[in-house]
């Protein structure tokens, strides 16, 4: 199964933007698969957020703010979760996940501290 | 309202069974897939197996294959994850997810399962 890579933690003072990332192996093209995000504060479970294929193939999860959205860089064959307008209350983990071949793939998760 | 109820977790020796059983209600269950994902104490998710909608289809993660099987009863809207040679690495909270519209669009609370002895 592919791994993918999220950087542990990341932190940013409220009101500014986070720009989580989630890299897939050389071998897997991010443009072939739909890259879903998830949100888990602490003792609670995954929230589903938002799912990005291309600008014309994304959604976001019911109730998810529009300050919540996707997107891939090409170049770093990278799925993203932006935030912008950071809260207080978006201090939690949030996990990638592909699903190829009857499979789901998640990454490690990132822990985002708004400071 | 969707829902998701997990039960049957304990704590069990290395070698044990478990079943683990989800109640869903508030979606017409027998339409969707589901699956089972874990998450270990202070890890990340790893998700465990899935089943089609008339259950005849199933599939694992490498490190259960063989021992753990995912079924579902869908005239009693439950799904169910048989956990057999558990070790002391399967100790996790075990998560029933759903795909309504998109894959883990819903999420139980968990159940834990715990393999010590």
């Amino acid at each position: 199964q592919p791994v993918l890579t999220q950087p542990p933690s990341f932190s940013a003072s409220p009101g500014e933007s986070a720009r989580l990332t989630c890299t897939l192996p050389s071998d897997i093209n991010v443009h072939a698969y739909n890259m879903y995000w998830y949100q888990q504060k602490p003792g609670s479970p995954p929230r589903y957020l938002l799912h990005y294929y291309s600008d014309s193939d994304k959604g976001q999860g019911s109730g998810v703010p529009s300050r919540f959205s996707g997107s891939k860089d090409a170049s770093a064959n990278t799925g993203i979760l932006l935030i912008s307008g950071l809260q207080s209350e978006d201090e939690a983990d949030y996990y990638c996940m592909i699903w190829p071949s009857n499979t789901w793939v998640f990454g490690g998760g990132t822990k985002l501290a708004v400071l | 309202e969707v829902q998701l109820l997990e039960s049957g977790g304990d704590l069990v020796q290395p070698g044990g069974s478990l079943r683990l059983s989800c109640a869903a209600s508030g979606f017409t269950f027998k339409n969707h897939d589901m699956s089972w994902v874990r998450q270990a104490p202070g890890k990340g998710l790893e998700w465990v197996a899935g089943i089609s909608i008339g259950g005849g289809s199933t599939f694992y993660t490498d490190s259960v294959r063989g021992r753990f099987t995912i079924s579902r009863d869908n005239p009693r809207n439950t799904l169910y994850l048989q956990l057999n040679s558990l070790r002391p690495e399967d100790t996790a909270v075990y998560y029933c997810v759903s795909t309504i519209i998109r894959p883990g669009d819903h999420w139980g609370q968990g159940t834990l399962v715990t393999v010590s002895s």
